[in-house]
């Protein structure tokens, strides 16, 4: 069967770095999203891996291995306002989106 | 980027009632829309998958005659939620990809939370 694992919850304190790590085992692979989605609220995207290798975004930046099935998202300089669950979704080969479950990541001050 | 609008963002309604939820793509042409309910500190569950001029592909468990689904243009899904009942409570979440790209970003609606006495 398919399946993304992601750490439920996380904890990390306001200015530091944290690690979200997906892994995956999917039908087929086009594609590794992140999505921000705050409480109450829809999913924002992130951002979109293909191809092995970091790509970075401002404080945000993801990874892939495509040989490991594993993804991370690394958040840099954590402001309050990162607080928020971080959800994995891999396009399998039907271009059909696999969810993680998400992982909520509390900020402290 | 592109804009997905859902309307209403909150509804409250009876028991037995039917509410309708709208997902519209606003600056872009979407063939497929995507639905999914998520409940309270759970992950995304998609329930279908919208095409446009057809019939939408249910997900396994999704009743279709209870999410009447119809995606009568390029830029409008609609959801129907038929004779609803309190574990019908949920949020609802429309997402749309361009037309003619299949692996690439969804861009999410607000969402509609859909409260039935």
């Amino acid at each position: 069967g398919q399946n993304i694992d992601q750490p439920t919850e996380m904890t990390a304190t306001e200015g530091a770095i944290v690690q979200i790590n997906c892994t995956y085992q999917t039908s087929g692979f086009n594609g590794l999203f992140w999505y921000q989605q705050h409480a109450g609220e829809a999913p924002t995207f992130l951002s979109y891996n293909v191809l092995d290798g970091l790509e970075e975004k401002g404080r945000f930046s993801s990874f892939l291995s495509r040989s490991k099935g594993y993804s991370y998202l690394l958040l840099k300089e954590l402001q309050m306002k990162d607080s928020a669950s971080y959800l994995c979704a891999v396009m399998d080969s039907n271009y059909q989106l696999i969810w993680g479950a998400g992982t909520k990541l509390i900020i402290k001050p | 980027g592109a804009v997905v609008s859902q309307h209403p963002s909150w509804v409250i309604c009876k028991s037995g009632t039917s509410v309708k939820i709208e997902c519209r793509s606003l600056d872009f042409q979407a063939t497929t829309m995507f639905w999914y309910r998520q409940f309270p500190k759970q992950s995304l569950m998609l329930m279908a998958t919208s095409n446009e001029g057809s019939k939408a592909t249910y997900e396994q468990g999704v009743e279709k005659d209870k999410f009447l689904i119809n995606h009568a243009s390029l830029t409008l899904s609609t959801l129907t939620v038929t004779s609803a009942h309190p574990e019908d409570s949920s949020f609802y979440i429309c997402s749309a990809r361009v037309a003619g790209v299949d692996a690439g970003e969804l861009f999410f609606g607000e969402g509609s939370r859909l409260t039935v006495l």
